[in-house]
């Protein structure tokens, strides 16, 4: 399956720290980028979108940067709270295609 | 209220049984998914269907045949279930004139296992 070699790559952070999860894409096409955080048990959950056409979006604790030349979008938590353990998904899609390609997640754990 | 619920949540069958998870939606969207979870918490679009009409076929195999009958449902049937079948399954909606470019609305998941 396409799964076969992934792993799911992990980052830990303390209480109150500022997080940063990346990820690549590979669609130099892709106009439309969005990150979705999902808890244990759950389905995804919608945090913050960017179109191509901006390079940073702010939302409440959460910021998300583009960079297209590189292909890469982060997703910044301010001062991390033991409710932000999830895993964290960015997704894109291209105008047309109709439907969001999921990257492979980072789980985020917080230490206290 | 939930927006997109999906029922069953949870699912042990056999291999080869013939297996349905139903999913429904109140948020008024047009537009329906159908994603796999895998163990390593791959996320793979596998259909979706816009009013009713079959617009995206991920390459799943046969086995799986998706079903609306309206806008608002969105079923999945699996025939003859295989040990890889085994997998948390999600189902989605978006508003109209945004599919692929706006949020999706997920459900909390069908998990499938198959023994």
């Amino acid at each position: 399956g396409e799964s076969v070699g992934r792993h799911l790559p992990t980052l830990s952070v303390q209480e109150g720290d500022n997080s940063i999860i990346n990820c690549a894409y590979s669609n130099s096409a892709s106009d439309y980028f969005i990150w979705y955080k999902q808890e244990s048990g759950k389905g995804p959950q919608f945090i913050i979108d960017i179109r191509s056409n901006m390079d940073k979006r702010q939302g409440q604790r959460v910021t998300v940067l583009l960079n297209k030349t590189v292909k890469h979008l982060s997703l910044q938590i301010a001062a991390t709270q033991p409710g932000d353990s999830a895993v964290y998904f960015c997704a894109e899609s291209t105008q047309g295609a109709q439907k969001l390609v999921f990257g492979q997640g980072t789980r985020l754990t917080i230490n206290p | 209220d939930t927006a997109v619920s999906q029922t069953p949540k949870y699912l042990v069958t056999q291999m080869g049984n013939d297996k349905s998870i139903k999913c429904e939606q109140n948020l008024g969207h047009d537009t329906m998914y159908w994603y796999k979870q895998d163990s390593k918490k791959f996320l793979k679009i596998m259909f979706s269907y816009n009013n009713k009409e079959l617009i995206i076929n991920e390459t799943v195999p046969n086995r799986f045949s998706p079903k609306s009958p309206d806008k608002a449902h969105l079923n999945l049937h699996i025939n003859s279930l295989e040990l890889g079948d085994s997998a948390v399954y999600f189902c989605a909606s978006s508003p109209p004139g945004l599919a692929g470019t706006g949020e999706l609305f997920f459900g909390e998941g069908s998990r499938l296992t198959v023994l």
